[in-house]
């Protein structure tokens, strides 16, 4: 196990809902990544965050947002929910060491079905 | 524009044979290249990483990676293919120029046959 834990498990929510996510890190690791993985492709980047703040965003609309807190716990919070958001999301934390090498563990993710 | 390609949606193999799960990859500059496994309703699970030195890299369960510069590859590799080695295996590489993203690729399923 990676240390990193998700919640809810699956979620059902309908088009135009609100959804927030939760992504507990591991302890020391003060950079956290979401990713959206569409059925049957790989993950796409949401975007990422280091101390508290966004520092760099994948090609998501701005209905995607995020938080992270000083406990190592973040949130993805997507608006106006529509039917192509049905993805498993998934984050990931780092150490965020300098020079980009640190390695990201992946929590088991969050099933998001939007009818 | 960085990119990670795997050209085969499905490897099949049987078990005690080597196996082979190829990458190949499009950076600009050297590149920092990872692999992960997925298991069914999991999340990605940690193999390897390339970012310099040696060009075989050696990771978790037995597998390993060679990186070939000129052929831009990062194929996956294993002496002796295990049926629980059955899962969705990814290529991601990470951009040097903005250290915050990375891109994987479509992801190959390899299938252990016993």
């Amino acid at each position: 196990e990676t240390g990193v834990t998700q919640s809810p498990t699956h979620l059902i929510k309908t088009r135009g809902q609100q959804v927030t996510l939760r992504c507990s890190s591991q302890s020391g690791h003060n950079t956290v990544s979401w990713y959206q993985q569409a059925l049957g492709q790989g993950p796409q980047f949401i975007f990422q965050y280091y101390r508290e703040e966004e520092n760099g965003r994948g090609n998501f609309p701005p209905r995607f947002s995020g938080l992270q807190f000083p406990n190592y716990s973040s949130e993805l919070n997507v608006n106006a929910l529509e039917l192509d958001d049905s993805a498993l999301y998934l984050c990931a934390s780092s150490l965020g060491t300098s020079g980009g090498t640190d390695t990201q563990y992946f929590g088991p993710g969050t099933r998001l079905t939007v009818l | 524009a960085q990119s990670v390609a795997q050209p085969e949606d499905q490897v099949n193999v049987a078990e005690g044979n080597p196996l082979t799960v190829k990458c190949t990859y499009s950076v600009s500059g050297n590149p920092y290249l990872f692999w992960y496994v997925q298991y069914p309703n999991r999340g990605l699970q940690f193999l390897l990483k390339y970012i310099t030195g040696d060009n075989l890299v050696k990771g978790s369960y037995g597998f390993e990676a060679e990186f070939n510069k000129s052929q831009t590859s990062f194929h996956l590799k294993k002496p002796s293919a295990l049926v629980s080695d059955s899962a969705l295996y990814f290529c991601a590489v990470r951009d040097m120029r903005n250290f915050n993203k990375f891109y994987f690729g479509s992801g190959t399923k390899l299938n252990v046959k016993p």
